[in-house]
């Protein structure tokens, strides 16, 4: 059974970029929620993604974006990259019904320049 | 606003017994997680609490109160292994699997 997996596994890119993460979920989630993490903190949430929709949004900007696929897969993505955006990027999983559990994917580590 | 509070660091040796608490304020609640982040890696799900009480899980338990707004992990027989972050998570809404976590809890096991 395959769990959450991301891609890239690591990514620099120089002020101004956009970039694009991508996500699996694992198999017969149907809720991908990302996050963001920075060294030394706990994971903040962007947003998450159901039936292909935006469900909820953190305090992040427009500037972040995703979609979701029907196959449930999900894309990240960012405008206008800052350097602030150097970051740890995680996906997570869940089943909207429950139970709560969130299985996480390894994460793109983003460096911006 | 919206926080969570919990140590930023514990040490203890192997065998003892680790106490982590999280204290949160939030908008809503609907349930308090746990999840262990090792260096490098990713966050695995500890264990889930919706209502008062404790929840065991092998060497791991979970505490929630509501009414204080309270809640801690107990890791017991502590193990190399369990050198980590350890970070409490409140779910806010009924619906959606949102998170807000805690800033997280270094533990170092030593010999």
């Amino acid at each position: 059974d395959a769990g959450v997996t991301q891609s890239p596994t690591h990514l620099i890119k120089t002020r101004g970029q956009q970039v694009t993460l991508r996500c699996s979920p694992k198999s017969g989630h149907d809720t991908v929620s990302w996050y963001q993490q920075a060294l030394g903190q706990g994971p903040q949430f962007i947003f998450q993604y159901y039936e292909e929709e935006e469900r909820q949004r953190g305090n992040f900007p427009d500037r972040f974006s995703g979609h979701q696929f029907p196959n449930y897969s999900s894309e990240l993505n960012v405008n206008a990259l800052l350097l602030g955006d150097s970051a740890l990027y995680l996906c997570a999983s869940s089943l909207a019904g429950g139970p709560y559990e969130q299985y996480f994917g390894p994460g793109t580590r983003l460096t911006v320049t | 606003g919206q926080s969570l509070e919990q140590p930023s660091e514990v040490t203890a040796v192997e065998g003892a017994i680790v106490q982590i608490n999280c204290t949160y304020q939030t908008s809503g609640f609907y349930g308090l997680s746990w999840y262990q982040q090792h260096d490098g890696g990713a966050p695995t799900f500890l264990s889930y609490n919706a209502l008062d009480g404790l929840e065991e899980t092998g060497r791991f338990s979970s505490f929630l109160s509501r009414s204080d707004s309270y809640g801690y992990l107990l890791l017991q027989e502590l193990q190399m292994k369990d050198s980590a972050s350890y970070f409490c998570a409140v779910r806010e809404g009924a619906a959606g699997n949102k998170l807000t976590f805690g800033g997280g809890t270094r533990v170092l096991v030593k010999p």
